[in-house]
């Protein structure tokens, strides 16, 4: 079966410093990899995603993430933290469900807090 | 416009009560998913509807029953509240009929903070 894993549940940076929170996924196949952003209160919304081809991808908000299948590792980087960003961050692997259909496997999720 | 919106955004309710959570997209998806965050922000699946047939089911209580009227709209029932209950319960949406990870693209609506006391 699929899974997540997030290891750091908080992590604190200073407004301006770079960030990068890690993702380690298991899963047999072709992983397809995302990684939502939960703002308090809010929804979740798509950061950027993986299918395949060139493994760094770019997302929205400045934010990036590496795609390293010798480390089944989806981190999720950004240069230049900024104070808007304190939120939520969860990586997921899409995977298929036996009798059809598919679904998303999240990891426990980081809670990121910026420092002004 | 509001893509997946929920109704409504807070319930509080008492035990042993009966309550509803209604979901609707307006992005034309056919796939609808019910997915429960805990109170430590673990979020898990519970249903998913392909065009008004349920297609995943992950042992979730029968207390929890959902319907789907139709392709755009997926509600949630759920008989004799317990305190477990209390969680946010998110619906999401996505395309069929697309391959690869589009497929696999999720659209989540706000949430629907629900408080058993």
């Amino acid at each position: 079966a699929q899974s997540v894993t997030q290891p750091d549940i908080h992590i604190t940076v200073s407004e301006g410093a770079s960030l990068e929170l890690r993702c380690n996924y298991s899963y047999g196949a072709t992983p397809y990899l995302f990684w939502y952003v939960q703002s308090p209160g809010q929804g979740l919304q798509l950061l950027l995603k993986y299918f395949s081809g060139d493994t760094l991808v770019q997302g929205i908000k400045g934010f990036e993430a590496e795609f390293k299948r010798s480390q089944s590792s989806f981190n999720l980087r950004k240069p230049s933290v900024h104070w808007s960003d304190a939120a939520e961050y969860f990586c997921a692997v899409g995977a298929w469900v036996t009798g059809g259909g598919n679904k998303l496997t999240f990891g426990t999720g980081t809670q990121l807090k910026v420092e002004l | 416009d509001t893509a997946v919106s929920q109704t409504p955004k807070y319930l509080v309710t008492q035990m042993g009560n009966d309550k509803s959570i209604k979901c609707e997209q307006n992005l034309g998806h056919d796939t609808m998913y019910w997915y429960k965050q805990d109170s430590k922000k673990f979020l898990k699946i519970m249903f998913s509807y392909n065009n008004k047939e349920l297609i995943i089911n992950e042992t979730v209580p029968n207390r929890f029953s959902p319907k789907s009227p139709d392709k755009a709209h997926l509600n949630l029932h759920i008989n004799s509240l317990e305190l477990g209950d209390s969680a946010v319960y998110f619906c999401a949406s996505r395309r069929t009929g697309t391959s690869g990870g589009d497929a696999y693209e999720q659209y989540f609506g706000p949430g629907t903070r629900l408080t058993v006391t």
